[in-house]
């Protein structure tokens, strides 16, 4: 029972456009959200995140959205650029327990 | 520099010969924990440590063993490896016990193919 979901296993997107990346999630008990970012013969990097209480966080070209009541996540970067091309992993988390999704590959083309 | 590193990255073995991959931060982190990433599966937690003598299991312990006898070390055992733990292993640790709620910083991975 797959907890977190990414749907969409790939995104292309043109450079300068916006990404956005979607996650959802069946546990209300998840309080906290992460995203991660892994490159190729690397291991994930920490991103952005959220706190349950709040449904925007930004950082830059980063920003998380979070929905609760419909238990969606997403992910937007603005502009994209060819270096935001890799693997993203959205994670929530509920005490010590941390559950990743299966990740959506970005491509980011000129 | 502050990184967690993994050996070995490559490891090829066969069935029921037992393996540790070792894992050491030097962040001073008191959070470590191991996780296996699979094809349509992503990131799945093996186990995690809170402090030094404490540990617990994640989503799937089975088949692994782990130890956390001193602070930067978090080494995973496999003490009899079969073919469905051939994946990519990652190593992570983070500066709180709070753990998965802070910052991790993952290791490079460890691909291990049981034959």
């Amino acid at each position: 029972d797959q907890q977190v979901k990414q749907n969409s296993p790939s995104l292309s997107v043109q450079e300068g456009r916006i990404s956005i990346l979607n996650c959802d999630y069946t546990n209300s008990m998840f309080d906290y959200f992460l995203w991660y970012k892994k490159y190729p013969a690397e291991g994930p990097t920490f991103l952005i995140s959220i706190s349950s209480i709040k449904d925007k966080n930004e950082d830059g070209r980063f920003t998380v959205f979070l929905n609760k009541s419909a238990k969606h996540l997403s992910l937007h970067i603005v502009p994209s650029q060819p270096g935001d091309s890799a693997v993203y992993f959205c994670a929530a988390s509920w005490t010590d327990k941390l559950i990743f999704g299966t990740g959506t590959r970005l491509q980011v083309f000129p | 520099e502050a990184q967690v590193t993994q050996n070995p990255r490559y490891l090829i073995t066969v069935t029921g010969k037992k393996l540790t991959v070792t894992c050491s931060q030097n962040m001073n982190h008191e959070y470590m924990s191991w996780y296996r990433q699979d094809p349509g599966l992503g990131l799945r937690q093996i186990y995690y440590s809170m402090n030094v003598e404490v540990t617990d299991k994640g989503d799937v312990p089975e088949g692994y063993k782990v130890s956390r006898k001193e602070k930067r070390n978090f080494p995973l055992i496999l003490e009899s490896p079969s073919p469905n733990q051939t994946s990519l292993y990652f190593c992570a640790s983070s500066l709180e016990a709070g753990g998965v709620q802070e910052t991790q910083y993952f290791g490079p991975g460890t691909r291990l193919l049981v034959l």
